[in-house]
């Protein structure tokens, strides 16, 4: 399998419940990504790993908490969402930060 | 805040027709800007990255101008095909921070 994975590619959940969303390049790439999407927003970095390093977290709430265990896995555990955190989460990689970004398919979010 | 600003927001044409859109991002700290394509239910998919003034990159019939002075860029799709038919996103890079902020993007739909 090439490019980018994501699982599960639909998820609805409580906003008392724990998941996590999950993201594996078999592209060779030494930075991965997460971007999240609402209705009628454009695209949003959350989080970016460098060489399994955070560089940027852009503030987004504690309730996002991603993992990195090595530069070909990344991890968004979520727990106590909240509605508005209803979104399309798409994960992606770049050989180096400057690089284009290969993305995935993403996950489609419901929190009720 | 850092603005990008992507106009116009949709695009109706037939196909044979060529078009462009325009991308407007901060003048000052440009890194790169990078353009995506991102059809229906699959994922977005980069175009060009451009990095210096003057820029012009091609692929095939879409083709793309970067002024970094002046902190624009056009994308030209020449003799539309259907298969055209998506979501065109820009996204600027301030810095060396792996950071990309994304445009609303324009959907253009090309009639056949």
């Amino acid at each position: 399998e090439t490019g980018v994975t994501q699982t599960p590619r639909h998820l609805v959940m409580g906003m008392t419940n724990k998941k996590s969303l999950k993201c594996e390049q078999h592209l060779g790439h030494n930075a991965m990504y997460w971007y999240k999407q609402s209705a009628k927003k454009p695209l949003e970095l959350m989080f970016v790993y460098s060489l399994e390093e955070r560089v940027e977290n852009n503030s987004v709430p504690s309730r996002f908490s991603p993992e990195c265990p090595n530069s070909s896995h990344l991890f968004l555990h979520l727990h106590t969402l909240q509605p508005e955190d209803s979104a399309l989460y798409l994960c992606a990689s770049s050989q180096g930060i400057r690089e284009g970004c290969t993305f995935g398919s993403g996950t489609r979010l419901t929190v009720v | 805040i850092l603005n990008v600003e992507q106009s116009p927001q949709s695009l109706h044409v037939q196909e044979g027709d060529s078009t462009n859109f325009t991308c407007s991002f901060p003048s000052s700290n440009f890194y790169a800007l990078h353009w995506y394509r991102w059809e229906t239910a699959k994922s977005p998919e980069a175009l060009f990255v451009m990095t210096l003034n003057g820029d012009e990159k091609k692929k095939g019939r879409i083709s793309a101008t970067l002024n970094t002075k002046e902190g624009y860029s056009y994308l030209y799709i020449k003799g539309s095909q259907p298969e055209d038919s998506a979501t065109y996103l820009c996204a600027f890079e301030s810095g060396n921070t792996g950071k990309l902020i994304f445009g609303q993007g324009t959907t253009l739909q090309v009639k056949p």
